[in-house]
């Protein structure tokens, strides 16, 4: 099992454009969770699915996030427009158990 | 999901035995104690759950007290990779998926 795939590793953008991050969850799980984590607030939960439906995004900061879960197999985490204070470490995870990816250093300019 | 309490930081000689505590004094009947860790520039790790009763597995002990109000991971001898951040969750467990917060954690040194 290659684990929970997460892509871009690293993203550069200008402040003002959209970004995709993109996660592939462990097949079988049911339960997808995305975080950010910056050094001032920590780990913080975003949103996560269950079997494809969102169950809690009270944690998406604002109208720019927003995030999706087509199938079992793949969610995206968009911003639309970026800005500089988006900028922090993305993690996607999946499971009951929460088995984390590597993560998507997002860097907006 | 009830809250804990960790201290923000505690060393371990390399070799000896890590006592990582964590109070949850708030904790309900059906919440679990959940450990992660993290290591500099990785996603947490999944370490150890448990309910009321110890639990063991390849890479830690879990203690929970009688009233379950406080707990403590035990990595029985520590290495140099143990270095890291660890956090103590308590959280419901359901295959339906609950939240998942984490707190600021004990960042873990472990010294040669």
């Amino acid at each position: 099992d290659a684990g929970v795939i997460q892509s871009p590793r690293h993203e550069v953008t200008e402040m003002g454009q959209e970004v995709t991050l993109r996660c592939k969850p462990i097949s079988g799980h049911n339960s997808l969770f995305w975080y950010r984590q910056t050094m001032m607030r920590g780990l913080e939960l975003l949103i996560y699915f269950n079997n494809n439906v969102p169950i809690d995004d009270s944690g998406m900061p604002e109208d720019r996030f927003s995030a999706k879960m087509p199938n079992a197999s793949f969610s995206t985490l968009k911003i639309q427009p970026s800005e500089p204070r988006d900028s922090a470490v993305y993690f996607c995870a999946s499971g009951t158990e929460a088995f984390f990816g590597q993560g998507t250093r997002l860097t907006v300019v | 999901d009830a809250k804990t309490t960790q201290p923000p930081s505690m060393d371990c000689a390399e070799g000896r035995a890590a006592n990582l505590p964590c109070n949850h004094s708030t904790i309900s009947g059906n919440e679990y104690v959940y450990w992660y860790r993290q290591i500099h520039s990785q996603g947490p790790q999944y370490i150890i759950h448990g309910l009321k009763n110890n639990e063991t597995n390849e890479m830690a002990s879990l203690i929970i007290t009688e009233d379950r109000k406080s707990s403590t991971l035990i990595l029985p001898h520590a290495t140099l990779r143990d270095t890291a951040v660890y956090y103590c969750i308590v959280r419901v467990y359901s295959n339906s998926g609950y939240a998942l917060n984490f707190g600021k954690g004990t960042s873990l040194l472990v010294t040669p």
